[in-house]
């Protein structure tokens, strides 16, 4: 069965430094989602992607993020200048059309020093 | 923000018992989804909701959205242990952005 796959697993890095979470979505699916998760908190949506360009973005979402769709298989979250605050699990999701469902990768947890 | 508020946020019922998780919003969203997330793995879709009033089952799991499209409900006809997990609802936004809800914690003890 398809899966959607999140690399790495686990990502430690140091306040400041650039990050680079990595996803490659379900082949056919056309509409692509990143979310945060801190510890024990609830899942917060970042943004959604959809023809090559945002298409909603959180306030979360600030300038020192970014998304890319870098080839046909590819789906990246950037971190310009991690913080600590940003230590979450990071996932990604995939959907083949609107209002049908999300299908989410296993996760990458960030941790920030 | 929209929030949605699920209820109750723990439930510990004995196998072979049935129960109701809730969903509330005072936001409407054009479709409602439920996950179950397992600890340190991503969510799970069970099912998505898209018409106010409808109903879908999945075993024995029923899922119904409201008619005006606030709230939904999942409901479990004798639980078993491997029903054991955390439940998420999420709401979908017009502009196709997500809300989740802040979980239910259900155990079922054998």
């Amino acid at each position: 069965e398809p899966e959607v796959t999140q690399t790495p697993s686990h990502q430690v890095t140091q306040m400041g430094q650039e990050v680079i979470l990595r996803c490659v979505p379900i082949s056919n699916h056309l509409y692509f989602y990143w979310y945060r998760q801190i510890l024990g908190q609830k899942v917060e949506f970042l943004v959604s992607f959809y023809n090559n360009e945002i298409s909603e973005k959180s306030e979360i979402f600030d300038d020192q993020f970014s998304v890319e769709r870098p080839d046909g298989s590819n789906f990246t979250l950037k971190i310009r200048s991690t913080k600590l605050e940003d230590s979450a699990m990071y996932f990604c999701a995939s959907s083949e059309r609107l209002a049908a469902g999300q299908y989410f990768g296993p996760g990458t947890r960030l941790t920030v020093t | 923000t929209q929030l949605l508020e699920q209820s109750p946020q723990f439930l510990s019922i004995q196998e072979g018992e049935n129960l109701t998780v809730y969903c509330n919003s005072s936001s409407v969203f054009s479709s409602l989804q439920w996950y179950r997330q397992e600890p340190g793995e991503g969510p799970v879709l069970l099912v998505t909701v898209v018409t106010g009033g409808e109903v879908k089952k999945l075993k024995r799991l029923t899922f119904q959205f409201g008619d005006a499209r606030k709230d939904s409900s999942l409901h479990i006809t004798a639980a078993q242990p491997g029903d054991t997990g955390l439940y998420l609802c999420a709401g979908e936004s017009s502009g196709n952005q997500f809300y989740f809800g802040t979980g239910t914690s259900l155990t079922v003890i054998p």
